[in-house]
């Protein structure tokens, strides 16, 4: 089955400055790549995808990348603001189920006023 | 309307209890969702209900019993839970089968097994 790692587990970034979440997925037939973000007793929402066919996607200040030969995926944050400071999860989904996402291990981000 | 619904936001039983956890969505979703979330974890998936019938079952202890009366209500019946059963439920759905499967999550319900 399918393994999301993520890495690093905690990032701690100044207000302004960029933060970069890295993430590898272990199956290759995986082809859709969800980020969400969860706050503090909070939900977890959607904030971007991507799908295999792209290489990147752009959201106003967010982007990801996904490199499908090296199996890897990240998350650029620019010009960080303190409402960004959450819990990010990167997951992937296996194409055989489009219904399972599997979700890596989150990272503590902390934007520093 | 983009949101998935829970009941009860808290929940606190014993051992011995019965209780049921409630989610309702009306966003038209065919695929619905039991995860259960421990602190400082991702959440993990427990069981995907799709058009109504159980499609994925992650080998979850059989004192997790899910329930989909319909396409907009998923339940999840709790029996003999165990003090490690303690986490946040999280309901989510999404459309079914297709290429559109952002999930959305609900807030959840806080159990504490005691």
């Amino acid at each position: 089955g399918e393994n999301v790692e993520q890495h690093p587990s905690t990032l701690s970034v100044q207000e302004g400055d960029s933060a970069v979440i890295k993430c590898t997925y272990s199956d290759s037939a995986s082809n859709y790549f969800p980020w969400y973000k969860q706050e503090l007793g909070k939900r977890p929402q959607l904030i971007i995808d991507i799908r295999s066919n792209v290489g990147e996607k752009k959201d106003q200040r967010i982007a990801v990348t996904l490199n499908k030969t090296a199996k890897h995926f990240s998350l650029h944050i620019t010009e960080t603001q303190p409402e960004d400071s959450a819990v990010y999860f990167c997951a992937a989904s296996e194409e055989t189920s489009y219904d399972k996402v599997i979700f890596g291990p989150g990272t503590s981000l902390s934007v520093i006023p | 309307d983009t949101e998935v619904t829970q009941t009860p936001k808290h929940l606190v039983m014993g051992m011995t209890n019965k209780k049921s956890l409630k989610c309702e969505q009306h966003m038209g979703h065919r695929a619905m969702y039991w995860y259960k979330q421990k602190a400082k974890k991702p959440p993990e998936l427990m069981f995907v209900y799709s058009y109504e019938k159980l499609s994925i079952n992650e080998s979850v202890p059989s004192r997790f019993s899910p329930e989909c009366p319909n396409s907009s209500l998923l339940n999840l019946h709790l029996h003999a839970l165990q003090p490690e059963d303690s986490a946040l439920y999280l309901c989510a759905s999404s459309h079914s089968g297709t290429r559109e499967h952002i999930q959305y999550f609900g807030a959840g319900t806080r159990l504490s097994v005691l």
